[in-house]
């Protein structure tokens, strides 16, 4: 069965700095993986989707990599800022019907 | 992009009551949906799976009699939550894939209190 873990639960910081956020896996054999950001009693916003055969993907100062063979993930934010407090979960799809599996999110706080 | 509505956003019911969850695609045909629950502090968890023109498909532990999922069109699927309790209160999320191989997209969820 997936299992999917990531470290910190939370993580606070003062803002413009860089920070990794970082998803484990325990099945390495993926469809894709992705990433999502959540505000307090909302829904969720898809952030980056790697698809297994990637390396990485980049929006805005978002990076996120994918190193299936160890089964991990990392989501990379560039100079941080207030606006970017939320939770970030990540998910894998193991295979193009299934279902996503979550992990537990990463509680990011930019302080001003 | 594609976008996935949900309604209604915020429901208090009385226990005993039944609330019924309504899950939009907008912009794109979807034959499976998926429904989530989400207690506080804690991550997503699949209830089922819903699959237009046949039976949900459930995880294990949720009782398919008091989480009723219909998916009638390509576009809607609902979850009835059954003489509901104040254990069933949680936030419910509803996703839907536009097709393989792209981000899944999930509605603004549903927050229930049962009283």
């Amino acid at each position: 069965k997936q299992e999917v873990t990531q470290i910190p639960a939370a993580l606070s910081v003062p803002e413009g700095e860089n920070l990794v956020l970082n998803c484990s896996f325990t099945d390495s054999a993926i469809y894709n993986l992705q990433w999502f950001r959540q505000d307090p009693g909302k829904g969720l916003t898809s952030l980056l989707l790697i698809q297994s055969s990637q390396r990485e993907q980049t929006s805005g100062r978002l990076n996120a990599s994918l190193d299936k063979s160890s089964g991990r993930s990392t989501l990379y934010i560039a100079a941080s800022q207030p606006g970017d407090s939320a939770t970030y979960l990540c998910a894998v799809k193991e295979t193009s019907g299934s279902r996503l599996t979550f992990g537990e999110g990463t509680q990011l706080t930019v302080n001003p | 992009g594609a976008v996935v509505s949900q309604h209604p956003s915020w429901v208090i019911c009385k226990s005993g009551t039944s609330v019924k969850i309504e899950c939009r695609s907008l912009d794109f045909q979807a034959t499976t949906m998926f429904w989530y629950r989400q207690f506080p502090k804690q991550s997503l968890m699949l209830m089922a799976t819903s699959n237009e023109g046949s039976k949900a498909t459930y995880e294990q532990g949720v009782e398919k009699d008091k989480f009723l999922i219909n998916h009638a069109s390509l576009t809607l699927s609902t979850l009835t939550v059954t003489s509901a309790h104040p254990e069933d209160s949680s936030f419910y999320i509803c996703s839907a894939p536009p097709f393989e191989g792209v981000a899944q997209y999930f509605g603004p969820g549903t927050r229930l209190l049962v009283l």
